[in-house]
């Protein structure tokens, strides 16, 4: 079946370090997206990439990152540097805007709940 | 800039009464609007879209929404609401727009509690 996983389904992070969320679809998507989710805020953009090695800064971009060496994944890192990292993310993924008749409709995975100790 | 709001962080209904979740987008150029459930700890599953054509769109599990250009709104409905619609919704709105890459815009969502 196609779809998007994301691994680990829950992460604990000490203070001070890094840590990195993995991302993987199967459903051959150009784009791929990572948001970020707290409680009365919905969804934040983070990072998002068109295509393979090439990756655009959302709106919260500061203290993490991403590579997008492959098609199939897209994982973030979360930094020492991301001041208040508590929170659930989300990984999607899209067709063209050209085959999707421009409706940027996403995909989403389960989900990561990072939790900073 | 587009922005959306949904009105209404937490809604209560009865079992089998009437569901009706609100959104109003602001867009400078003709929207595709979206409605997604998330249920706890879990990914967002799509449940309708609006892109052209017919301005009543009608989705999964029963629901509905309705493209008011004239009032900027989206809301969603579902006639008989079951204890299974209990979730989080989110309404979104993007640029219709060919080509590059629209921006998908997020409401802050509605929480939807059903009694028995």
């Amino acid at each position: 079946d196609g779809g998007i996983t994301q691994s680990p389904k829950y992460l604990f992070r000490k203070e001070g370090q890094n840590v990195t969320l993995s991302c993987e679809q199967n459903l051959n998507h150009d784009a791929m997206y990572w948001y970020r989710q707290d409680p009365g805020q919905g969804l934040r953009l983070i990072y998002y990439s068109q295509i393979v090695n090439d990756f655009q800064k959302g709106d919260i971009a500061e203290g993490y990152s991403v590579s997008r060496e492959k098609k199939e994944s897209f994982p973030l890192t979360v930094t020492s540097a991301q001041k208040n990292p508590t929170a659930f993310y989300l990984c999607a993924s899209s067709i063209p805007l050209a085959l999707a008749g421009g409706s940027n409709e996403q995909f989403f995975g389960p989900g990561t709940r990072l939790t900073v100790l | 800039a587009q922005s959306v709001t949904q009105l209404g962080s937490h809604v209560s209904v009865s079992e089998g009464a009437l569901v009706l979740l609100r959104c109003n987008y602001s867009s400078s150029v003709p929207p595709y609007l979206f409605w997604y459930v998330q249920y706890p700890n879990q990914g967002l599953q799509l449940l309708l879209k609006y892109t052209t054509g017919a301005t009543l769109v009608k989705g999964i599990n029963g629901f509905e929404a309705e493209f008011k250009k004239s009032e900027t709104s989206f809301h969603l409905t579902k006639p008989s609401a079951h204890m299974s619609d209990a979730a989080e919704y989110f309404c979104a709105v993007t640029k219709a727009r060919a080509g590059g890459y629209n921006k998908l815009i997020f409401g802050a969502g509605t929480r939807l509690a059903v009694h028995p």
